[in-house]
């Protein structure tokens, strides 16, 4: 049962424009989410996270965005850029700040065409 | 701070040995995580300690898995009798629960059961 939902295993975007990454899910008692990065042959990297008491969060070109009624969240990046070629991992929570183990998506691989 | 390490890098053993990986975590970090990863999915939840106690533990981690962090620095995880359903990227990540949250990754062993 998965209960963190990428449904989109693949996204290309055009450099300079708005990627968007979707990410839903099913488990109320999430209160904390997250949005890794992952290069081939690298761990995931930490992007940016939001709190449930929060709808949006902002750090640079990334935005992350939550409804909590709907069970979704959005990472937004703007503008896109080459470097951001890599695969998107969500991440969920039911602990404060994500101290717990972490329950991840199968991942987004985005694509940025030059 | 030299980030997360893991050794060895890649590991291939026949089915039926035992394996055993070991993960530096950043030095200040108090939490440490273990996570598997096969193809095509997201890192899985396998168990955590924080210092030296072991605090949670997957229903994936069966019998024939160990893992343990006796001085509350290193963690080693072992794998008893390996089958080819071990077969996947084992990650390591830290944190520090006296401030941001967020889990910081290690680059993986990459475990080949043949």
């Amino acid at each position: 049962d998965q209960q963190v939902k990428q449904n989109s295993p693949s996204l290309s975007v055009q450099e300079g424009r708005i990627s968007i990454l979707n990410c839903d899910y099913t488990n109320s008692m999430f209160d904390y989410f997250l949005w890794y990065k992952k290069y081939p042959a690298e761990g995931p990297t930490f992007l940016i996270s939001i709190s449930s008491i929060k709808d949006k969060n902002e750090d640079g070109r990334f935005t992350v965005f939550l409804n909590k009624s709907a069970k979704h969240l959005s990472l937004h990046i703007v503008p896109s850029q080459p470097g951001d070629s890599a695969v998107y991992f969500c991440a969920a929570s039911a602990s404060e700040g994500g101290a717990d183990g972490l329950t991840f998506g199968k991942g987004t691989h985005l694509i940025i065409q030059p | 701070d030299t980030g997360v390490s893991q050794d060895p890098r890649h590991k291939i053993t026949k089915r039926g040995q035992n394996v055993t990986f070991r993960c530096d975590p950043i030095s200040e970090h108090n939490r440490l995580y273990w996570y598997r990863q096969t193809l095509g999915q997201g890192p899985e939840f396998l168990t955590y300690f924080q210092n030296e106690a072991q605090l949670e533990k997957s229903r994936l981690l069966s019998d024939r898995f160990s893992a343990e962090r006796p001085k509350g620095s290193f963690s080693t995880l072992e794998i008893q009798r390996t089958e080819q359903g071990d077969s996947a990227m084992y990650l390591c990540a830290s944190s520090f629960t006296g401030g941001r949250y967020e889990q910081f990754f290690g680059p993986g062993t990459r475990l080949t059961v043949l």
